[in-house]
């Protein structure tokens, strides 16, 4: 079974502050995928970043970064220079790497609730 | 493209009743479903299809019937709400190819409540 931990319920900074929101997962698969999605207040998912197993290079993309680390199941996403544009729910989610439909089923976190005070 | 879309948008019921919660998308992705988002909880996969024709449960299908009649939209029917059927419902599509499996993007939404 699937499983993906933000132990992060809630975390406020001071916008310009780097913030790192943590993500940790489980899975008994060798190919896998890894996803950070955006929930702003207004409420719709907005895809951010996809990792697969076999790639380990961390990503940057402006102001964000993610590391990715096998090692220790853990696919860490920073923040860096953060802006209140930046307040929303995250959330990191993890597919199975089979082509079957059911491998498409997306096992979220609980999310972490990032509030960035001006 | 309007990619994946919802209605409703909002939603109040009484126990007992029942309705249907729209999806479609334009992008003829093969793969669609549905999840719920209860606080705390992040999304659980209510029902999903790899295509017209069929669909398949997920972790938290009870109270839901779904179906795929065309490539465009996958209706989620609640046959008798319940309280705690109350939710945000999350639509999603993404495109089948061979062994990847791609990214799923979602609707906005419809938020739920079951008095």
């Amino acid at each position: 079974a699937q499983k993906v931990t933000q132990a992060q319920t809630e975390i406020s900074v001071v916008e310009k502050e780097d913030v790192t929101l943590d993500c940790v997962y489980e899975t008994r698969d060798t190919t896998y995928y890894l996803f950070w999605y955006k929930q702003p207040p207004s409420g719709e998912l907005v895809f951010l970043i996809r990792r697969n197993s076999f790639d380990e290079q961390n990503e940057i993309s402006g102001r964000y970064s993610w590391n990715f680390q096998k090692s220790t199941s853990s696919f860490n996403f920073t923040i860096t220079a953060s802006q209140v544009v930046d307040s929303a729910v995250y959330f990191c989610a993890l597919s199975e790497g089979r082509s079957s439909g059911s491998a498409r089923q997306l096992t979220f976190g609980s999310g972490t609730q990032l509030t960035v005070l001006p | 493209n309007a990619g994946v879309t919802q209605t409703p948008k909002f939603q109040v019921l009484k126990t007992g009743q029942s309705m249907t919660l729209q999806c479609a998308q334009d992008m003829n992705h093969e793969y669609m479903s549905w999840y719920r988002q209860d606080p705390g909880m992040g999304l659980r996969l209510i029902h999903y299809s790899v295509g017209a024709g069929i669909t398949d449960q997920g972790e938290v299908p009870n109270g839901y019937n779904v179906s795929r009649s065309t490539t465009e939209d996958f209706p989620l029917r609640l046959l008798s709400a319940a309280p705690s059927q109350t939710s945000v419902y999350f639509c999603a599509s993404s495109y089948r190819r061979g062994t990847s499996t791609d990214t799923q993007y979602f609707g906005p939404g419809t938020r739920l409540t079951v008095l």
